[in-house]
Order: C-alpha cells, then sequence, then structure tokens
C-alpha cells in the first residue's frame, strides 16, 4: 500500500514568489491535513480537509490556503513568500472518524531567498 | 500561547536502560494525547496513543502514561535501542482523535548510547 506522496521534496523561491505544494493521501484515507514545521516552533497544524471541505484551520495568514480535490489529492498554496516561510511542509492524510493516528509523507523543504 | 510543552530538547540514555519523556498540556479539551517519532528526512510516525478515559497504554516496549490532574503525560521506552534515537513530539486533539487537527510539541531528541 502506498504512503503518502509529497511534491515536489525540495524547492527554493525568492520572496514575494507563490508556492504550490501536492499531497497524494493512502488510498481509501479522506482526511487530508498540512503541517509546518520549523526548528524554532515545532510542528504547526495548517489545515484540514475533508471531503474537499476545510473542516479546520490552523492560526496562519490568509497567504496560506488549500483545497482538496475529488480524488482526497490536496494542494497547498503560499502567496507572497516571505524569509520566514521557510519551513518543512508536512502532508498527513488519515482515515475520518479514527484513532487519531495521522500518517505523514516525508515533507516538502521551502527554501526562501 | 504553547497548548502542549515537551520541556525537554533532548535526552540521553544508556542501551537497556529506561527512557522517559515528558510531555504538559494546558488545555483541559484535550481528550486523546499522541507520541510520534521522527528520523530525520522523514515524516513523523506514529507511536502510541491514550484516551482521556484511560492513565495508561502499552505496546509493547512504549508505554503511555496520563495523569488529567496534572496536565501531564509520558512515554516510556523498555528497554532502550540504539534504534530508537529520534525526536520525539507529543500531540494533542480535542475532537476524541477524530479529525487531523492535532497540537504538536516542539519535540525531545533522544539519543540512545550503545
Amino acid at each position: 500500500k502506498a504512503g503518502v506522496t509529497q511534491t515536489p521534496r525540495y524547492l527554493i523561491k525568492t520572496r514575494g514568489q507563490q508556492v504550490t505544494l501536492s499531497c497524494s493521501p493512502i488510498s481509501g484515507h479522506r482526511s487530508v491535513s498540512w503541517y509546518q514545521q520549523t526548528p524554532g516552533q515545532g510542528l504547526q497544524f495548517l489545515f484540514e480537509y475533508f471531503s474537499e471541505t476545510q473542516r479546520n484551520k490552523g492560526n496562519f495568514p490568509g497567504r496560506f490556503s488549500g483545497r482538496q480535490f475529488s480524488n482526497s489529492r490536496s494542494e497547498m498554496n503560499v502567496s507572497t513568500l516571505e524569509l520566514g516561510d521557510s519551513a518543512l511542509y508536512l502532508c498527513a492524510s488519515s482515515w475520518d472518524r479514527g484513532s487519531g493516528e495521522l500518517f505523514f509523507g516525508e515533507g516538502s523543504r521551502l527554501t526562501v531567498l | 500561547d504553547q497548548q502542549v510543552k515537551q520541556n525537554s530538547p533532548s535526552l540521553s540514555v544508556q542501551e537497556g536502560r529506561i527512557s522517559i519523556l515528558n510531555c504538559d498540556y494546558t488545555n483541559s479539551m484535550f481528550d486523546y494525547f499522541l507520541w510520534y517519532k521522527k528520523y530525520p528526512a522523514e515524516g513523523p510516525t506514529f507511536l502510541i496513543s491514550i484516551s482521556s478515559i484511560k492513565d495508561k497504554n502499552e505496546d509493547g516496549r512504549f508505554t503511555v502514561f496520563l495523569n488529567k490532574s496534572a496536565k501531564h503525560l509520558s512515554l516510556h521506552i523498555v528497554p532502550s535501542q540504539p534504534g530508537d534515537s529520534a525526536v520525539y513530539f507529543c500531540a494533542a486533539s480535542a475532537g476524541g482523535g477524530s479529525q487531523g487537527n492535532l497540537i504538536f510539541g516542539k519535540g525531545t531528541k533522544l539519543s540512545v548510547k550503545p
């Protein structure tokens, strides 16, 4: 069974640009969550999508957005990039109403110059 | 305001000994707690969880203890093995674990020395 797949794995952008990250969940998982990991803040929840609807949202500015498609694949977008957006962006999928166990991808490492 | 705190950034133990990782939380609405392990260049992987209706959950070498009155949980690894060396994250949920919005601590880096 394939795990959570995130693309691209690494990318470099400059301030002011925008970026789109993609996540393919484990087959059958309908919930997809996004997290930002930075050395100082640890893992911070961005948002969660279930059945193409945003179900939960973390405390991030509106420059961070996401969506989910009918096949449960998800994308997140960050516009007007800032240096502080440099981070590892992790996607996780899970069963709905499950045990709370999230299955994480390997992440997309974003560097903003 | 950090709702889940792991006050020890690092911990070093000898192989075969017990590793105890601690986690404190402030939100009394949290009712489900999880531990994740993360190796470099990999995503976190689920280790063990506990519901607030329990005070202990055990899975092989891993045991999680929950003290609700103290808003404290701990992960015990016995015996510790070099392969356990990783960053351990404590996480909490207010929805019974049914949704994907977990609140994570900043992690504790465990080093198990042979």
